[in-house]
């Protein structure tokens, strides 16, 4: 069965760090990218950042770029996106997402993982 | 970076309506563009992908069209499992974008 399997729900303090973890299965892990997009408590979608696990290294968005890490395992098939000096504003359900790279991409989701950031 | 401008963010409609919701780049883009729908509390689920192709599994009373810088998903004969939040979002050009969704609600 094609699917990514994410880690648990986290709670963090302001300042702190979060790992996620994406564990692929069903498909050739490196065959494709993963996608990480979150989503805050009543808002829309937010593109992150992209692994290649195949190795060409990660990309991310702009607004993330001094705070987020990815980085992928292909023994253990799995994804990690860490992000750091959390605030209260990273409080989102964090998704990770497969990708072709074609036309096609963006088809298999995570189930997501609930970050939440509080003193 | 492009923009993908969603219209409308919330609307009302009936059972059995048809429903149209447009997305606009703010710059040309390919066919790479896809549709989601997100009930309360679940995970995106991909209906339509590369603008007018139907994911495996999906009603045919949901399509796709466009290109350039519009795009639309269209629902025709709404069901009650329909109402939910759209969101549109081209993987074109990097960094990819989401439309800001649009909400669809019971009339």
């Amino acid at each position: 069965q094609v699917q990514l399997v994410q880690s648990g729900t986290e709670v963090k303090k302001p300042g702190a760090s979060v790992k996620i973890t994406c564990k692929s299965s069903g498909f050739i892990f490196t065959d494709y990218y993963i996608h990480w997009v979150r989503q805050a408590p009543g808002q829309g979608l937010e593109w992150m950042g992209i692994n290649d696990p195949g190795g060409e290294g990660t990309s991310h968005a702009q607004k993330f770029r001094d705070r987020v890490t990815m980085t992928g395992d292909s023994s253990s098939r799995t994804v990690y996106m860490e992000l750091n000096s959390l605030r209260s504003e990273d409080t989102a359900v964090y998704y990770c997402v497969r990708d072709s790279g074609g036309s096609d991409g963006f088809d298999i989701w995570g189930q997501g993982t609930m970050v939440t950031v509080s003193s | 970076d492009i923009q993908m401008t969603q219209s409308p963010s919330a609307m009302s409609a009936s059972v059995g309506d048809r429903v149209t919701i447009t997305c606009r780049a703010s710059q040309g883009i390919s066919n790479y563009l896809a549709w989601f729908q997100q009930k309360p509390g679940k995970v995106p689920k991909r209906l339509i992908y590369a603008t007018s192709s139907l994911q495996s599994g999906v009603p045919s009373r949901f399509s796709g069209s466009g290109s350039g810088t519009e795009f639309t998903l269209t629902i025709n004969s709404l069901q009650p499992e329909d109402f939910a939040t759209y969101y549109c979002l081209q993987h074109d050009t990097y960094p990819p974008s989401f439309g800001q969704g649009t909400k669809l609600e019971i009339k």
